[in-house]
């Protein structure tokens, strides 16, 4: 069956300190990858996406996430965190854009 | 640009009675999708359209729900008769086929 496992339900980091959010999934084929985050009482916000290629990607806020196949990883992280980064951020996955699975969510908690 | 646009931001209602949110998406984009977001459950896709014709149903929870797109600018998911256990967020997204989703602010519902 098709999943998305974040494992980690809450992280806590100091302002400037790095981060890695972990994203795990059970797909059949190379799916699509994406990280979005949510702000309280917001929608959801696309951070970065894979689809094929250069197995590092590049998304907004200065947010990277590497894909690798043979863990079955899309981890997300960030050299230096800001208090504004402070949200709930979602890893999906899909066959293509449309039908996304998307894990549990990890809320982040920023400390000045 | 105006962003995924959905109304109301706010239910409340009581059980039995019928729930219509709306949702306009992006203009210029072909294809629509609704989810739902609760504490138990956290984000699952519902239904959704492609130049307005319902793909995929198979989210949609039971014979209560029920959702349409009349036109490309508009879609409305409706609860009838709406129950405690509907209670959450509802969000709208819309995308150019093969493209990244774009979710609006949600409508955030209570059956009393």
């Amino acid at each position: 069956a098709q999943s998305v496992t974040q494992p980690d339900i809450h992280i806590t980091v100091s302002e400037g300190a790095s981060l890695e959010l972990r994203c795990n999934y059970s797909y059949g084929a190379t799916p699509y990858l994406f990280w979005y985050v949510q702000s309280p009482g917001q929608g959801l916000q696309l951070l970065l996406k894979y689809f094929s290629g250069d197995t590092l990607v590049q998304g907004i806020k200065g947010f990277e996430a590497e894909f690798k196949r043979s863990q079955s990883s899309f981890n997300l992280r960030k050299p230096s965190v800001h208090w504004s980064d402070a949200a709930e951020y979602f890893c999906a996955v899909g066959a293509n854009t449309d039908k996304l699975i998307f894990g549990t969510g990890t809320r982040l908690q920023v400390f000045p | 640009d105006a962003g995924v646009i959905q109304s109301p931001r706010h239910e409340v209602t009581e059980m039995g009675q019928e729930v219509t949110l709306r949702c306009k998406p992006i203009s210029g984009h072909n294809s629509l999708f609704w989810y739902r977001q609760t504490m138990m459950r956290g984000l699952e896709l519902l239904i959704y359209f492609n130049n307005n014709v319902p793909i995929d149903d198979s989210g949609m929870p039971e014979d209560r729900f029920s959702a349409k797109m009349p036109n490309a600018s508009f879609s409305t998911l409706k609860i009838q008769p709406s129950e405690p256990r509907d209670s959450a967020v509802y969000f709208c997204a819309s995308s150019f086929t093969g493209e990244t989703q774009y979710f609006g602010p949600g409508t955030r519902l209570t059956v009393l």
